[in-house]
């Protein structure tokens, strides 16, 4: 079975540091996805970046990118210039290609932006 | 395109009663998925429906606990006999493909509370 570990369980950063998130997984599969999610206090579940196994270029998706190392079985995301509005518990998740979009997550790391 | 839609945000129920949550995908999704939060945790998946068929039941309980999406109208997720474990934030997100490459779009999550 897949796992997701987040070892952060908070992490802190002030206004227009950059800060790193970290994340491994386990899996026996070559294709996969892996993604993370932002929650804000709305619980609202948002997507912040996806990345593709196959890929080996890392995913960007403006302040935000990932170090995905493949063969550590590790995807980092790094926040840049961090904005108040970052704030968040953010979620690691890893789908299979054939699993139909299931996910499955980390425990999380909460994210406190400190003016 | 008003997203994924979930009602009731927020259900109260008493031990024993039963709770029902809804769940419409966004237009053009066909494939429906439920997901539980419980507190300081992350989401654990639980079943994947098309219309009018079960894909995925493996992270949903065996007794208690239900799921349906009907050829019309929205998807349904039913627990009966609620007890206080299953006090949680119940997410549903949709997809209109069943690869593993698309990005779940979720809904705003519906609030259990069991008294």
């Amino acid at each position: 079975a897949q796992t997701v570990t987040q070892s952060q369980p908070e992490m802190s950063v002030q206004e227009a540091e950059t800060v790193t998130l970290s994340c491994t997984y386990d899996t026996s599969e070559s294709d996969y996805y892996l993604f993370w999610y932002k929650q804000p206090p709305s619980r609202q579940m948002i997507l912040v970046i996806r990345q593709e196994a196959y890929k080996q270029q890392n995913a960007t998706e403006n302040r935000f990118s990932v170090n995905f190392q493949k063969a550590a079985k590790s995807f980092s995301l790094k926040i840049s210039d961090s904005q108040l509005g970052d704030a968040a518990m953010y979620f690691c998740a890893y789908s299979r290609e054939t699993s139909g979009s299931r996910l499955t997550f980390g425990e999380g790391t909460q994210l406190t932006v400190n003016p | 395109n008003a997203g994924v839609m979930q009602n009731p945000r927020h259900l109260v129920r008493r031990r024993g009663q039963e709770a029902r949550l809804r769940c419409s995908p966004m237009k053009g999704h066909s494939h429906v998925y439920w997901y539980r939060q419980l507190p300081e945790e992350g989401l654990k998946f639980m079943v994947y429906l098309q219309k009018e068929n079960i894909i995925d039941e493996s992270g949903m309980p065996k007794e208690r606990f239900s799921a349906e999406f009907p050829k019309e109208g929205p998807s349904i997720l039913r627990i009966q006999q609620v007890v206080r474990g299953d006090s949680a934030a119940y997410f549903c997100a949709s997809s209109p493909l069943e690869s593993g490459a698309n990005v779940l779009t979720f809904g705003a999550g519906s609030r259990l509370t069991v008294l």
